[in-house]
């Protein structure tokens, strides 16, 4: 599976919409982007994934370019409990690829008051 | 919502111990995983399951083994118990439809210290 860069830490005001890039510049045709996030002493999170085409749900929106080298997950109007780690991971989504999905050490967002 | 709930939230064990770490997950998914976090180090895979009774090795499954009798139970274990297995644990079940993994649903966690 691909591998995936983040910038290690982000800022956004309460309010605002948080734009969280990801770069997988050697993303394969058959690969996914699945976000997903950490808050604080519990379990990741999923919250949405796509292969090409533009995807949003409740939580958020992912823009995916369309060479597919990069992506941005926005939080339309972040809230003090989006505070967390985010992760981008880019993977096959068959059965037999688990073994090779990389974490990374995603995103820290604060978002402040 | 799904849920997996893994059985202990902080366990302190002495070096040497048989550890168990139970996972359970109550929305009939195929996959289980288990995976430890460690600062700096990110989510690492140690096994994962795609169906009772089998098992599969992640990327570090050195010093543990695990279980799947039940399709919604998932056991890890630490046969010999040693201070570096001190980690937060972390189990994930995820929905399989043909081929095609969804997204994983996470337990809370268990914060392992091994004294």
């Amino acid at each position: 599976d691909a591998k995936t860069t983040q910038p290690p830490s982000m800022d956004c005001a309460e309010g605002r919409a948080a734009n969280l890039p990801c770069n997988h510049s050697t993303i394969s045709g058959n690969e996914y982007v699945y976000w997903y996030r950490q808050i604080h002493s519990q379990g990741p999170q999923y919250i949405i994934h796509g292969l090409k085409n533009n995807e949003t749900n409740e939580m958020a929106s992912l823009i995916i370019t369309e060479d597919r080298k990069s992506s941005t997950l926005i939080l339309p109007h972040a809230t003090l409990r989006d505070t967390a780690v985010y992760y981008c991971i880019v993977r096959r989504p068959n059965a037999g690829n688990n073994r090779k999905l990389i974490w990374g050490l995603g995103t820290s967002l604060a978002v402040n008051p | 919502d799904v849920k997996v709930t893994q059985s202990s939230r902080y366990l302190v064990k002495r070096t040497g111990e048989k550890v168990f770490l139970e996972c359970v997950q109550d929305m009939d998914h195929e996959n289980m995983f288990w995976y430890r976090q460690d600062p700096g180090l990110g989510l690492r895979l140690i096994y994962f399951s795609y169906d009772v009774k089998m098992k599969e090795k992640g990327d570090i499954p050195e010093g543990y083994s695990v279980s799947r009798e039940k399709k919604e139970r998932f056991s890890l274990i630490l046969e010999s118990a040693s201070t570096n297995q001190t980690s937060m644990y972390l189990c994930a079940s995820s929905w399989r439809q043909g081929s095609f993994d969804y997204g994983y649903t996470f337990g809370s966690g268990t914060r392992l210290t091994v004294v």
